[in-house]
């Protein structure tokens, strides 16, 4: 089952913003509105950022979005901050592939 | 809020099998799908199985199928992960993880702290 394809790293500076591209296939991402964003700092378990492209859990903040467009979903951080330096995931329901996850992306915040 | 909590981790030679545990407490435990994620030693995330809320439906990463079974026992409120003929591209920290809703796919809200699973001769 081979992941979604993210770039290995991101980077930006404090109060800027940075988008996280997710790319898949039309069985995939592109298939269905079932993208997730997962937030990871080192030794730690992962968190959800957000779910269904676009939704975000309770007591995340509104400066993470998701959104879609055709076999990418993206991840955007505005007003970046020093705590959102971390590693990020995405994953997609995939019909008879039941999930994949993303390749995985490091935030740096310069 | 919820939680969930993974045992079972340890050293096993290739080839020997292994049962992870996950017990969960604070949500309705029968109405949420659990799932298995992995992550290898400095490594992604990997998807491994998931269970629905009833246990009538299981699924797996074509990585373990056959090799792996996912169970639950609601009357306990516990999934378990029985891991045969280990190999040792299945060395991981093993997390156990609970969907969102019935509604979602791949949305898991909770996670355990996760469980090493070390397989070496």
């Amino acid at each position: 089952q081979p992941a979604l394809t993210q770039p290995a790293s991101v980077s930006g500076s404090p109060g800027q913003s940075i988008t996280i591209p997710c790319t898949g296939t039309s069985s995939d991402v592109g298939g269905y509105n079932y993208v997730s964003w997962y937030q990871q700092h080192p030794g730690k378990a992962p968190k959800l950022m957000i779910y269904d492209v676009n939704n975000r859990p309770s007591g995340v903040s509104t400066r993470f979005s998701g959104s879609k467009s055709g076999n990418t979903a993206s991840l955007t951080i505005s007003g970046l901050q020093v705590e959102d330096e971390a590693d990020y995931y995405c994953n997609s329901y995939g019909g008879s592939r039941p999930l994949v996850f993303g390749t995985g992306t490091k935030v740096t915040v310069l | 809020e919820g939680q969930v909590v993974e045992s079972g981790g340890g050293l096993v030679q290739p080839g020997g099998s292994l049962i992870l545990s996950c017990a969960a407490s604070g949500f309705t435990f029968n109405t949420y799908a659990i799932n298995w994620v992995r992550q290898g030693p400095g490594k992604g995330l990997e998807w491994v199985s998931g269970i629905t809320g009833s246990g009538a439906s299981t699924y797996y990463a074509d990585s373990v199928k056959g090799r792996f079974i996912i169970s639950r026992d609601n009357s306990k409120n516990t999934v378990s992960l029985q891991m045969n003929s280990l190999r040792v591209e299945d060395t991981a920290v093993y997390y156990c993880a609970k969907e969102r809703s019935s509604t979602s796919r791949g949305a898991f809200d909770i996670w355990g702290q996760g469980t090493m699973v070390t397989v070496s001769s």
